[in-house]
């Protein structure tokens, strides 16, 4: 079955470590996104990719990292520089920058 | 700047039908998109306009007017399963989406 799986579902961290969070498709898609949702707030965008080798910053990309090595995978690294890193962390792809948007289970990651 | 507002929460009974909001001011549009969100997992598509009209898929249906800046998700025949959060996105001139807060559906009996 075609899909998109984000690892681990929860994930804990202890305050100034990296931690890297893992995101692969199957789908074929071009297109992969990272977002952060926090209670109240609509998603926000971290990174985005079009295409193998390239990505762009989103609205709230300081503290964190990407790559984008392979189509399939698009890993992103929660660094210590992120004041505030809990949260639910949703990744995406899409066959193109404007069309339905499939979505990971989601990590929960917590900083303590 | 870009702005999406939707209510916060809403209730419905099990079996009627109930009209979410969704208003938005962005720099452009090139569609808006509805996802279903159950509490803790991914959200998943429901629904695609980007010309103005009634676009229906079973019990559920959307509306858009670009002139108004304003769409709905209209859902039918409640089912206790509908119970989630409903977002709204719009996909602005540089193709980026913009998300709303979601609302909050909760069905009662």
């Amino acid at each position: 079955d075609g899909g998109i799986t984000q690892s681990p579902k929860y994930l804990f961290r202890k305050e100034g470590q990296n931690v890297t969070l893992s995101c692969e498709q199957n789908l074929n898609h071009d297109a992969m996104y990272w977002y952060r949702q926090d209670p109240g707030q609509g998603l926000r965008l971290i990174y985005y990719s079009q295409i193998v080798n390239d990505f762009q910053k989103g609205d709230i990309a300081e503290g964190y990292s990407v790559s984008r090595e392979k189509k399939e995978s698009f890993p992103l690294t929660v660094t210590s520089a992120q004041k505030n890193p809990t949260a639910f962390y949703l990744c995406a792809s899409s066959a193109t920058l404007n069309t339905e948007a499939f979505f990971g289970q989601g990590t929960r990651l917590t900083v303590v | 700047g870009q702005n999406i507002d939707q209510p916060t929460e809403m209730t419905a009974t099990e079996g009627a039908i109930v009209q979410i909001n969704c208003t938005y001011q962005t720099s452009g549009f090139n569609g808006l998109f509805w996802y279903q969100q159950h509490a803790g997992e991914a959200p998943t598509f429901l629904s695609y306009n980007v010309l103005d009209g009634l676009e229906e898929k079973g019990r559920f249906s959307s509306f858009l007017s670009r002139s108004k800046g304003y769409s709905y998700l209209l859902l039918k025949e409640l089912q206790m399963k509908d119970s989630a959060s409903y977002l709204c996105a719009v996909s602005d001139s540089n193709y980026q989406l913009i998300w709303g807060a979601g609302t909050k559906l909760i069905i009662k009996p």
